[in-house]
């Protein structure tokens, strides 16, 4: 298996609902990412799990909130969302603390906050 | 930390011509450097990469360059087709650290 998989690909949710978004990868890569991406823009780094110990926030608002129960999957639990939230949140994962393997995507959730 | 800038940000080519993106980075310690294809809706896919060890690497129709003293990376593409038309994204990491950082992205559209 040499992928990463995302669910749900799309999510639609109101300002104050609760949702989770789940990634899940069994190439036995430690370290796992979520990334922000706007249209026609890049990806942006939330958060870095690396050996399921959070690593890197890129001073993320509290309304999102990750979580890598065992080294195979991480969430992102959301609360309290506004419109500008509405984006593709990105999953990625890598072998370890290095970049010798590069980095591996997955398709992504489609995110819109209404 | 790390800035990738990359240029141009739109590129128009005829179908079988080149095309050429580039890109510089700013932190000396960055040796991986891939490229990303991204068409509407989907994941980056990874189309090429290389390493700070190597100056070329080439496949089929694409080719990365890196130039290490100068910083700088591009990608290379000839006799353009319709289906290349897509965003283009350089990143750059360094070895240790985890973080991936990505250019502006370049859109490209191949006109048959």
């Amino acid at each position: 298996d040499t992928e990463v998989t995302q669910t749900p690909k799309h999510l639609v949710m109101g300002m104050t609902n609760k949702k989770s978004l789940k990634c899940e990868q069994h190439m036995g890569h430690r370290a796992m990412y979520w990334y922000k991406q706007k249209a026609k823009k890049p990806p942006e780094l939330m958060f870095v799990y690396s050996y399921e110990k959070l690593s890197i926030n890129e001073s993320v608002p509290s309304r999102f909130s990750p979580e890598c129960p065992n080294s195979s999957l991480l969430n992102l639990h959301l609360h309290a969302l506004q419109p500008e939230d509405s984006a593709l949140y990105l999953c990625a994962s890598s072998q370890g603390e290095t970049n010798l393997y590069g980095y591996t995507f997955g398709s992504g959730t489609r995110l819109t906050v209404v | 930390g790390e800035n990738v800038e990359q240029h141009p940000s739109t590129l128009s080519v005829q179908e079988g011509d080149s095309a050429v993106i580039k890109c510089t980075y700013s932190d000396s310690a960055s040796n991986y450097f891939p490229w990303y294809k991204q068409e509407l809706g989907k994941r980056p896919q990874l189309i090429i990469d290389i390493r700070s060890n190597v100056g070329e690497k080439k496949d089929q129709r694409i080719a990365v360059t890196l130039n290490k003293t100068a910083k700088h990376f591009s990608l290379h593409i000839t006799e353009t087709q319709p289906e290349d038309s897509a965003v283009y994204f350089c990143a750059a990491s360094m070895e240790y650290g985890n973080k991936l950082v990505f250019g502006a992205g370049t859109i490209l559209r191949v006109k048959s």
